[in-house]
Formats: structure tokens, sequence, C-alpha cells
């Protein structure tokens, strides 16, 4: 199957800074991807749609300003969350549509926020 | 509000057992339904798939069965392994929804050797 890399695997930063995380799509190319955050032991929350050239639409409830978005590319989406606090600390997850219904995730990046 | 429930929430069972995992959704535009395994720390990877015009798919000792009348489906792993303890996440998406996922709130499967 495709590959979706995602870097870091983990990061650990200070309160207000920002934090930039990369999904990739190593072998094909993703005109979609989703950012997801995973709290323990629950389900993966979509947070937001990354489309290729164009602006992402965020879900419900979640602030814009501090998860930015970025799809530069047709292999390349970032998540910077801007500002971190303790309360982001989480597990981040991407994935990447290859055009059809099949997503592909990335192995995750569990973010901690000192 | 959970367009995908699933259940048993954990669930043991013996080396050599069978796990079975349920789901059921409401929203009848759904037309992809795959299934998903995680490990800790590790993202989901997909485990099997199933569309709803198929009533049962399997591939290896891993069988969805799907109920569209009833709006159900489930995983079947046979002759489950120790290597098998996970967590497993049912999934839906339709065309109509930008191929969004909707995730089931996961099953944790312990397999005891």
């Amino acid at each position: 199957g495709a590959v979706v890399s995602q870097h870091p695997s983990r990061v650990i930063c200070k309160s207000g800074t920002s934090v930039k995380i990369e999904c990739r799509s190593l072998d094909f190319q993703a005109t979609t991807m989703f950012w997801y955050r995973q709290f323990p032991k629950q389900s993966l929350m979509l947070m937001a749609t990354s489309n290729e050239g164009s602006k992402a639409t965020y879900e419900q409830g979640v602030e814009k300003d501090k998860f930015l978005i970025n799809h530069a590319s047709l292999t390349l989406s970032t998540l910077t969350v801007t500002s971190a606090h303790p309360e982001d600390s989480s597990f981040y997850i991407c994935s990447a549509n290859q055009g059809g219904t099949e997503a592909f995730f990335g192995q995750g990046t569990r973010l901690t926020v000192v | 509000q959970q367009q995908v429930k699933q259940s048993p929430q954990s669930l043991i069972v013996q080396k050599g057992g069978i796990s079975i995992i349920n789901c059921a959704y409401e929203n009848t535009a759904f037309d992809y339904f795959p299934w998903y395994q995680q490990f800790p720390g590790k993202g989901p990877a997909l485990l099997i798939a199933i569309r709803p015009d198929v009533s049962e798919k399997k591939e290896g000792r891993f069988t969805i069965s799907f109920n569209k009348s009833a709006k159900q489906f489930s995983l079947h792993i046979m002759d489950s392994q120790p290597g098998d303890s996970a967590t497993y996440f049912c999934a839906a998406k339709s065309r109509s929804n930008d191929y969004k996922l909707s995730f089931g709130a996961g099953t944790t499967v312990t397999v005891r050797a």
C-alpha cells in the first residue's frame, strides 16, 4: 500500500512556542489530507481537511488560528500548533487519500507541551 | 454525535479463539466501511474494508460481515494470536461527505497466550 510519513514522531516543546508537524505522501500524490487528534484510549477526532492549493476546512470547535494547516504541494501538508499550551498535548495523526476511498495514515506525532 | 457506534469497548480472548467486534451506523449515504488496527503509539493501519453491495469479505483470518438492511457490520478475527492484541476501529465514509471518515469508539482486544 501507499506510504504516508509523518515527522516528527515525538516532540516536546515549551508552553507558548509553536510546533510544526509534517505529513508527506511518499509514493503518491494526495489531493486531500486529513488531520486528526487522538486522546489516550479514545477514537480519532477529525480536526481539519487539507486540500492542495486551497484553504483548509476545519471541523466545528477547532480553532483555525491555533492549528494552522498548509497543503503546499501534492505530497506535503503541515500542521502548526501555535502558542502551544499543555492542553494541546496529544497524539496528532494525518492521513492522505490517493484519490479513491482508501485512506493511508501516518505513524502519528506525540506532542507534549511543558 | 458519533455516527458509527462500536461495541464492545474491550474484549479478552484466548489464543486460537474468535474475536468479534460489532458496529452500527445510521447514515445510509455511507458507501465504504473500513476496519483499522492500531498499536500503541502508532497510526491506524487499514486491515480490511467492504462496500455495501457485498455481504461478506474475508482476508486471511479477518472477515467482515455486512448487513445492509440492519445497518450493521462486524469484524471477526479467527484463530486470534497474541500479535493481534491492539485497538480496532470501525469506520465509514461517503462520497457525499468528501470521503471524511467517521470512526467508531474503538475496541481494545487482548489475546491471552
